[in-house]
């Protein structure tokens, strides 16, 4: 799977809008973006994932640049509770073998919403 | 709907002691998964089940075990606790072939002392 970087930190206030960026720019033709986060001793939460259109769900939109080399996940408005790590993640579709359940998180962003 | 749960959350255990992880889902679900989680190494695969009765190993399944009897259940088992098995194990299950949407449990915090 090719590498992403993430900001290490990033701050919002509370009610704005939250704009996490990842950079890909080895990014493989059929890799899929997936954004996770944890929350402080929960498991990982899964949030969006897209292959190269804009995405959007109850929680968020991901935005995927026309190169694919970035992306942007967009957290409408930020609350409290949206304080977590966010991990961008690159998958294949389909991935069988030894790749079943490998989600290569790295260190991610630290989100943390001001009131 | 309680999605993937995991028991215990909490165990202290003594080196060469013995002990199972139980995580049971209710969204009948194909897959389910291993994962332990250490300070700056990220979710690693421990072993994963691709259907009842089936078993794999994962990246790092040395000291493990697991059982997948009935769809819903992935049972973990240490059959001898080391130190360096002290860590947050998560349980997780997906529904279809490869796909990377995860539904992961709260996590099993394991001390081995």
């Amino acid at each position: 799977d090719a590498k992403t970087t993430q900001p290490p930190s990033m701050d919002c206030a509370e009610g704005r809008a939250a704009n996490l960026p990842c950079n890909h720019s080895t990014i493989s033709g059929n890799e899929y973006v997936y954004w996770y986060r944890q929350i402080h001793s929960q498991g990982p939460q899964y949030i969006i994932h897209g292959l190269k259109n804009n995405e959007t769900n109850e929680m968020a939109s991901l935005i995927i640049t026309e190169d694919r080399k970035s992306s942007t996940l967009i957290l409408p408005h930020a609350t409290l509770r949206d304080t977590a790590v966010y991990y961008c993640i690159l998958r294949y579709p389909n991935a069988g073998g030894t790749s079943y359940g490998k989600l290569t998180f790295g260190q991610g962003t630290i989100l943390t919403v001001h009131p | 709907n309680a999605g993937v749960t995991q028991t215990p959350k909490f165990r202290v255990l003594k080196t060469g002691q013995s002990m199972t992880l139980l995580c049971a889902q209710d969204m009948n679900h194909e897959y389910m998964y291993w994962y332990r989680q250490d300070p700056g190494m990220g979710l690693r695969l421990i072993h994963y089940s691709v259907g009842e009765g089936t078993t794999a190993k994962g990246e790092v399944p040395d000291g493990y075990n697991v059982s997948r009897l009935k769809k819903q259940n992935f049972l973990l088992g240490l059959e001898s606790a080391a130190p360096s098995q002290t860590s947050v194990y998560f349980c997780a299950s997906s529904a279809g072939q490869g796909t990377g949407e995860l539904f992961f449990g709260e996590g099993s915090r394991l001390t081995v002392l």
